[in-house]
């Protein structure tokens, strides 16, 4: 299966741009795709494909990478983006997910 | 607006079978994906399977002697099922709209399921 490895955890200050990495153990194409979830609820789609923002996602988040390196970037960090972020690939069978960042506000 | 629904069982006892329905509203079933991922305790996210719009569908290896995904269309919902299940299988279950390139633009709330005697 496709490991995708991601940072633990980060701590960044509101009004702060940060990069969140996912690293494919092989070649994904451009099927990446992030999720933010927080606690108690269900993981919400931020970008599919590598860069394109999903419906009614701020543009402060943005997607970037192709192949085995991705990033997701918030820019500016807002109070409300403190939550677990997940990678997923679908281009190798099975799907497969991040074991997620968890992103912490100072 | 596509909402999805998981209800079932949240205690299931070891070596029974786990069953799960999601209820879809705002989408027809036999338009799309829709699959089943589990989060287990510590953030491990596992994709499951889905179920095609014609019926068909795919499982995880990882899960492929246990696992079985059925849909009724008059319904508009699908289920899972998950046999044998062990302590292992505690996690809180999640079904979700797979787009046809992979990615699930619409999930479940989710329902926990705990294995245990």
């Amino acid at each position: 299966d496709t490991v995708l490895t991601q940072s633990p955890a980060l701590a960044v200050s509101p009004g702060e741009r940060v990069s969140i990495s996912c690293r494919a153990s092989e070649g994904v194409n451009s099927y990446m795709h992030w999720y933010q979830q927080k606690p108690g609820q269900q993981p919400k789609l931020l970008i599919y494909k590598a860069s394109n923002l999903a419906s009614g996602v701020p543009a402060r988040f943005s997607g970037s990478g192709s192949g085995t390196d991705f990033t997701l970037t918030i820019d500016p960090v807002e109070a409300d983006d403190t939550a677990t972020y997940f990678c997923q690939q679908s281009w190798n069978d099975p799907d497969t997910f991040g074991a997620g960042t968890k992103l912490e506000l100072k | 607006e596509v909402q999805l629904q998981e209800s079932g069982p949240g205690l299931v006892k070891p070596s029974q079978s786990l069953s799960l329905t999601c209820s879809v509203t705002g989408y027809s079933i036999t338009s799309n994906y829709w699959g089943w991922i589990r989060k287990f305790p510590g953030n491990k996210m596992e994709w499951m399977g889905y179920i095609s719009y014609s019926g068909s569908t795919s499982y995880n290896p990882s899960l492929k002697s246990r696992i079985s995904i059925t849909r009724d269309t008059s319904k508009n919902q699908f289920f899972l099922q998950l046999n044998s299940v062990t302590t292992e299988d505690t996690a809180t279950y999640y079904c979700a709209e797979r787009s046809r390139r992979g990615w699930f633009a619409y999930w479940g709330q989710g329902t926990l399921v705990t294995v245990s005697s």
